[in-house]
This record gives C-alpha cells, sequence and structure tokens, in this order.
C-alpha cells in the first residue's frame, strides 16, 4: 500500500507563475516530511523538509506547507524557472523507527519559457 | 558536502548473472538504502542499513541481497538477474531520518 501519494503525475506552468505541486500520506505517524527534486539519468537531490510541528518552511523560492489534519503536504515554487523542470518526489519518514523514508511515485514538472 | 558515489552509471547483464552494485558514502552516516525507481511506481525501498552488518528489508526485497561490512559501504547483490530487475538503482545515505543523500543512480539493463 502507498503510504504517500502524489496524485498529478505531470504539471506544466508558464515560468515567472506559481508551481504548486501536492502530496498526500496516509500514515498518522509520520512527522518528517521532504522534497526531492530529480533530473533524469541522476539521483535526486534533497530541496526542502518540514518537522511536523511546523506548518510551513521557506527556502528562497521554495515552500513547503504542512496540513496535518488533512494529511498533506505542497510545494510552492514562485516564480517558477525553466531550471525547475525536473520530477520532483515527496517524501516522509516516522520518527520512532527513524530509519526508513516514503516516497511518493513523483510529479513531473515543466516550466514553459 | 555528502557524497554517495555508486560504482558505475550503466550496466549491462545478461538473465541468470550474478550482479553486484557498490555503494560508497563519504560522510560516517549510519542509515544507508537501496531504491529501485521504476516509471509510475516511484522510488521503491529494497533493502536498507542502520548499522554495519545489519539490515532491513524494504518492500521489495526477493530477488535481491545487500552486504554492509564497512560503514561506508552497502552493496546490493541481484543473486540471479532477471529481466525485471531492469530498472535505475539509487543508493542513499542519511544521519538518522534528517535527510537521504542520494548516488547519481546506476541504470542496469537485464538482457
Amino acid at each position: 500500500d502507498q503510504q504517500v501519494k502524489q496524485n498529478s503525475p505531470s504539471l506544466s506552468v508558464q515560468e515567472g507563475r506559481i508551481s504548486i505541486l501536492n502530496c498526500d500520506y496516509t500514515n498518522s505517524m509520520f512527522d518528517y516530511f521532504l522534497w526531492y527534486k530529480k533530473y533524469p539519468a541522476e539521483g535526486p537531490t534533497f530541496l526542502i523538509s518540514i518537522s511536523s510541528i511546523k506548518d510551513k518552511n521557506e527556502d528562497g523560492r521554495f515552500t513547503v506547507f504542512l496540513n496535518k489534519s488533512a494529511k498533506h503536504l505542497s510545494l510552492h515554487i514562485v516564480p517558477s524557472q525553466p531550471g525547475d523542470s525536473a520530477v520532483y518526489f515527496c517524501a516522509a519518514s516516522e520518527g520512532s523507527t527513524g530509519n526508513q523514508f516514503y516516497f511518493g511515485t513523483g510529479t513531473s514538472l515543466t516550466v514553459i519559457p | 558536502d555528502v557524497k554517495v558515489t555508486q560504482s558505475s552509471r550503466y550496466l549491462v547483464k545478461r538473465t541468470g548473472e550474478k550482479v553486484f552494485l557498490e555503494c560508497v558514502q563519504d560522510m560516517d552516516h549510519e542509515n544507508m538504502f537501496w531504491y529501485r525507481q521504476d516509471p509510475g511506481l516511484g522510488l521503491r525501498l529494497i533493502y536498507f542499513s542502520y548499522d554495519v552488518k545489519m539490515k532491513e528489508k524494504g518492500d521489495i526485497p526477493e530477488g535481491y541481497s545487500v552486504s554492509r561490512e564497512k560503514k561506508e559501504r552497502f552493496s546490493l547483490i541481484l543473486e540471479s538477474a532477471s529481466t525485471n530487475q531492469t530498472s535505475m538503482y539509487l543508493c542513499a545515505s542519511s544521519l538518522w531520518q534528517f535527510g537521504a543523500f542520494f548516488g547519481q543512480g546506476t541504470r542496469l539493463t537485464v538482457v
């Protein structure tokens, strides 16, 4: 059973606009969430994370929002740039076990110049 | 900067061969992971290790084994490669749960 879900396999956005990538999870014990960016033929790179004690974390153009009651998180990219075109994975982990990350299936973002 | 290095970028093996994928990290991380990435399925955990000589099965361990004799090195072994193991294999390491750092990936093709 997929514990972390990204229901949109792809997203296209105009350069300069906001990109919103969504992620849902089912395990209420998850307490740490991460977003990764992946270019073709490369490994994923860490982008931004959020702990369950927060509902928002910002890093430059990237902001992650966490809604624990809805078991939902989202990544906002503002403004979107062509170099942001990649596959984005969200991931979650549970503090008590600490070791395992559960990944979503990914959303392919295309930023159109 | 954390560096996770996988021994090969591209690999072609024959059905039935024993295949070794090597991964080395240089940040003294306790945890190491092997994932495979397939279209539409995201990243699926094969095995992980939280200490030397310790290993835990992930979601899809069948057909794979692992070895962690030293802290910095985590090997994935395909005992008898099959065509359904053609995939992108990704190794990662982490310190507790605070983010995993990935290698560049190994694209394995089994023919």
